[in-house]
C-alpha cells in the first residue's frame, strides 16, 4: 500500500519565480494538508483541501495556493517566491479522526 | 495560538535510559498525537490519544494525556540509538479535528 507520495524531492528556484509541488495521497485517504517547515522549526499549516475545496488555511498570503482533483492529488503553487519560502514542504494525507500520514518532503531553496 | 510546545528543547541520553518528553497547549482539543522526523525528513505518525484516553501504549512508547493540565507525556523505554530523532507533539483545531498545529520539537540524542 503506497504512502504519500511528493513530487520533486528537492528543487531550487530564483527569488520571483513561480513553484509547483505535488502529493499524492495514501490510498484510501481523501484529506491532504500542506505544510510548511522552516529549519530547525515544527511544520506551520498552510492550508488542507476536502472534496477539492480548500477547507481551511492557515496564517499564509495569496501567494500560496493549492488544489485538489478527483482522485484527491494535490498540488501546492506558491508565486513570486522570496527568500524565506525556503523550507521543508510537507503534505499529508488522512480521514477524520486519525493521524496523519506524511510523505518525505520537497526541500525548497529559493536562491 | 492552539499550537503545542515540547519540552525540553533538546535531550541526549546513554542507549537504554529512558526518554520523557513533555507537550503544553492551550485550548480543548479532540485528538493529542506524537510524530517523529529523522533528520529534515517526513514525520512519521506514533501514537494518537483522544481526550478521553489518560494513557497509550505502542511498543517502548508509553503516551500520557492530562487534559486538565493540558498537557501530554512521550516516554521512550530502553531508548536505542535508531530513537534519535526530534519528536513533536500536534494537537487538533477545536473546529476541525483534521487540522493539526505542531510545536518546535524535541531534538533527541541517543548516544550508544
Amino acid at each position: 500500500d503506497a504512502g504519500v507520495t511528493q513530487s520533486p524531492t528537492h528543487l531550487i528556484k530564483t527569488r520571483g519565480q513561480q513553484v509547483t509541488l505535488r502529493c499524492s495521497p495514501k490510498s484510501g485517504h481523501d484529506t491532504v494538508s500542506w505544510y510548511q517547515q522552516a529549519l530547525g522549526q515544527g511544520p506551520q499549516f498552510i492550508f488542507q483541501y476536502y472534496e477539492e475545496e480548500e477547507r481551511q488555511r492557515g496564517n499564509f498570503p495569496d501567494r500560496f495556493s493549492g488544489h485538489q482533483f478527483p482522485n484527491y492529488s494535490s498540488e501546492l503553487n506558491v508565486n513570486a517566491l522570496l527568500l524565506g519560502d525556503s523550507a521543508l514542504y510537507l503534505c499529508a494525507s488522512s480521514l477524520v479522526g486519525y493521524g496523519y500520514t506524511f510523505g518525505s518532503g520537497t526541500r525548497l531553496t529559493v536562491v | 495560538s492552539q499550537q503545542g510546545e515540547e519540552d525540553p528543547q533538546a535531550l541526549s541520553i546513554q542507549e537504554g535510559e529512558n526518554a520523557t518528553m513533555n507537550c503544553s497547549y492551550k485550548t480543548s482539543i479532540n485528538n493529542l498525537q506524537w510524530y517523529r522526523q529523522n533528520s529534515g525528513r517526513g514525520l512519521v505518525h506514533l501514537i494518537l490519544i483522544r481526550s478521553n484516553e489518560r494513557e497509550k501504549h505502542s511498543g517502548r512508547l508509553r503516551v500520557t494525556l492530562d487534559t486538565s493540565k493540558k498537557s501530554s507525556s512521550l516516554l521512550i523505554t530502553a531508548s536505542r540509538a535508531a530513537d534519535t530523532a526530534s519528536y513533536f507533539c500536534a494537537t487538533d483545531a477545536p473546529v476541525n479535528r483534521n487540522q493539526f498545529y505542531f510545536g518546535t520539537g524535541t531534538s533527541l540524542t541517543v548516544i550508544p
